[in-house]
């Protein structure tokens, strides 16, 4: 069945990088956009861009722009998101989440990983 | 950008209908077709229950429906049932990003 597997959480001083995998099963993975999704605890969903992993091309939110980085490995269907500088505020689960079409929606989504930043 | 506007909370009996608004500008839901809605259980990832305002994907049951008029879109949940209790949350396209509402909490009373 079509699946998103994300690794496993991670604990995270400020000031360090965390770069979260998601592995994609079931249907043809260079054939929809990959998007990547926070919540941070008790928030809703922010957004963090898109890589679209055919090309290697993104788009990254204003807000994480200089900070975040989505790359792709076609070899083994899968994502990364790494997200450098990390903040106490950068505490949240990060979800990988399939375009259904480009713009569309999101209709797969990893279980999430959860990122805690602690000094 | 701002997050999109939804009320906090909504309830209602089983067997009601009851409707989710969520607001925003001529920029984002007001501009684009590309309106979604997503259920959210705890500690569970969100789930995709309407696209492009209206469309359910495979799976999800008729009772859940959506419109927009203007910068405002909604869903409406009829026959409320005991398992459509949990967080819902709209989303948009914009020419840039895809932005999120701020949720509602569904509690079926």
């Amino acid at each position: 069945q079509v699946q998103l597997v994300q690794s496993g959480a991670e604990v995270k001083t400020p000031g360090a990088s965390v770069k979260v995998s998601c592995q994609a099963s079931g249907y043809t993975f260079t054939g929809s956009y990959m998007n990547w999704v926070r919540q941070a605890p008790g928030q809703g969903p922010e957004w963090l861009g898109w890589i679209n992993p055919n090309t290697g091309g993104t788009n990254y939110a204003q807000k994480f722009q200089g900070r975040v980085t989505m790359t792709r490995d076609t070899s083994i269907n899968t994502a990364y998101m790494e997200l450098s500088r990390l903040k106490s505020d950068d505490t949240a689960v990060y979800y990988c989440a399939r375009e259904r079409t480009h713009y569309s929606a999101l209709d797969i989504w990893g279980q999430g990983t959860m990122v805690t930043v602690s000094s | 950008q701002s997050a999109l506007t939804q009320p906090a909370s909504v309830s209602g009996s089983p067997g009601q209908s009851i409707t989710i608004s969520c607001t925003g500008t001529s920029s984002d839901v007001g501009a684009y077709k590309y309106v979604s809605w997503y259920q959210q259980h705890p500690d569970k990832a969100p789930k995709l229950m309407i696209y492009e305002v209206s469309n359910r994907p495979s799976g999800v049951s008729n009772r859940f429906s959506g419109s927009k008029s203007g910068n405002t879109a909604s869903l409406t949940i009829s026959g409320l049932q005991a398992e459509d209790e949990g967080d819902y949350y709209c989303s948009s396209y914009t020419s840039t990003s895809t932005l999120f509402g701020t949720g509602t909490k569904v509690t079926v009373l």
